[in-house]
């Protein structure tokens, strides 16, 4: 199995809500990542676990929670969004280090 | 701060051309470097990677080429064909070895 997948594919959500975004990947990968992708621009970083500790935070607000059950799941949990944060989330795993990270279709999430 | 960019951010090429897509670097320390494609709707692909103890890479139809002199990196794509059309980014490896620094990306259209 050499693929990341992510649930739900679409999400749209009131700035009330909660939600959360999984990931899930049986590469044995011991990073994964969380992006954050607007429309023509390229991913920026918004978390890194490495095996399973939360290594990197890049000053991402609160409302952005993130979760690493085990090796093989992330999840993105989600509160109190405002529209600006409307993007394609995208999940990512590599084996230990940044190096060949395979990402996931990502989940286009929509805040009204 | 140190950035990765592209020269071109579209490129329009006939099918069967082939393609070279261009992005500097600034991070001299930087290690290791690699191409994604991304299509529309889906998350990035890796194409082909390269360390910074190379001059190239070869894979199937695509080239990188790695000139550290002047921190530039090319992805060479033979026989350009209508499937190659995508959005291409390069990334670097940043200072602390888990997170990839991505450049703005340049859009490849192949025109029959």
């Amino acid at each position: 199995d050499t693929e990341v997948t992510q649930t739900p594919k679409h999400l749209v959500m009131g700035m009330t809500n909660k939600k959360s975004l999984k990931c899930e990947q049986h590469m044995g990968h011991r990073a994964m990542y969380w992006y954050k992708q607007k429309a023509k621009k390229p991913p920026e970083l918004m978390f890194v676990y490495s095996y399973e500790k939360l290594s990197i935070n890049e000053s991402v607000p609160s409302r952005f929670s993130p979760e690493c059950p085990n090796s093989s799941l992330l999840n993105l949990h989600l509160h109190a969004l405002q529209p600006e944060d409307s993007a394609l989330y995208l999940c990512a795993s590599s084996p230990a280090r940044a190096d060949e990270q395979y990402f996931g279709p990502g989940t286009r999430l929509t805040v009204t | 701060g140190e950035s990765v960019g592209l020269h071109l951010p579209t490129l329009s090429v006939q099918e069967g051309d082939n393609s070279i897509i261009n992005c500097a670097y600034s991070n001299s320390a930087s290690d290791y470097f690699i191409w994604y494609k991304q299509e529309s709707g889906k998350g990035p692909q890796f194409i082909i990677d390269i360390r910074s103890n190379m001059d190239k890479r070869q894979g199937q139809r695509v080239t990188v080429l790695l000139n550290k002199t002047v921190k530039h990196l090319s992805l060479q794509i033979a026989a350009t064909q209508p499937g190659d059309s995508a959005v291409y980014f390069c990334a670097e490896n940043d200072n602390s070895g888990y997170a990839l620094n991505f450049g703005k990306g340049t859009s490849l259209l192949v025109t029959p």
